[in-house]
């Protein structure tokens, strides 16, 4: 199976703040990783598809990049309702697998 | 509009089996897989399979072979996921989720604890 290695952890931020997390695949999986924020007590959302592409409906500020065994996930300008856990995702081959989160929590 | 309404909290015995439910709407079944995903307390989300909502074709995780059992009932855009010898190390909330390469739309999810 792939592992994806999803950094940091956590993350203290503000309101404002450009955010930055990382996603490292064992192998190779082109442009096949997704990104989704989960709330608590809700379903993740998805909010990048296929590295780079935003989801119909998600604000300007998320974005992604990143081939093959690196990728980066942003959110340039912090809001409050941001705040969540992000979980990267290959869908390159089978079984799909997960990142183990980076959780955004107030400085 | 899609949705995916998924049945509600199970409290089973350990050794007993479930089966989950995720009605569809809103899209043509036949036309999609459907993934089905575990989350246990505070962790990470695993893949536990999915299956092709037109002929019921299934691929599941080696990890949960033999736990879950994945099918569908076109007649009412419905997939099901049982889950046979559960045990504690099966409670978690379950989620099914629409796929074509990514996980689009998301169900509500299902709580399954397993206590005696």
């Amino acid at each position: 199976d792939i592992v994806m290695t999803q950094s940091p952890t956590s993350m203290s931020i503000s309101v404002g703040d450009r955010v930055t997390m990382n996603c490292k695949a064992s192998q190779n999986v082109g442009s096949n990783v997704d990104w989704y924020q989960q709330k608590t007590g809700q379903s993740p959302k998805l909010l990048i598809y296929k590295a780079s592409n935003r989801y119909t409906g998600v604000p300007d500020r998320f974005t992604g990049s990143g081939s093959g065994t690196d990728f980066t996930f942003t959110i340039s300008n912090m809001q409050a309702e941001d705040l969540a856990v992000y979980y990267c995702m290959q869908s390159n081959s089978y079984p799909y697998t997960f990142g183990a989160g980076t959780k955004l929590e107030l400085k | 509009e899609v949705q995916l309404q998924q049945s509600g909290a199970e409290l089973v015995k350990p050794g007993a089996s479930v089966k989950l439910s995720c009605k569809t709407s809103g899209y043509t079944f036949s036309n999609y897989y459907m993934s089905w995903l575990k989350q246990m307390p505070g962790q990470n989300i695993e893949w536990i399979g999915n299956i092709y909502g037109g002929n019921g074709g299934t691929g599941y995780n080696q990890k949960f072979k033999g736990k879950a059992t994945l099918t569908v009932d076109k007649s009412s855009s419905t997939a099901y996921m049982d889950l046979s010898s559960l045990t504690s190390e099966d409670s978690a909330v379950y989620f099914c989720a629409r796929q074509r390469g990514s996980l689009a739309y998301w169900g509500q999810g299902t709580l399954v604890t397993v206590s005696s």
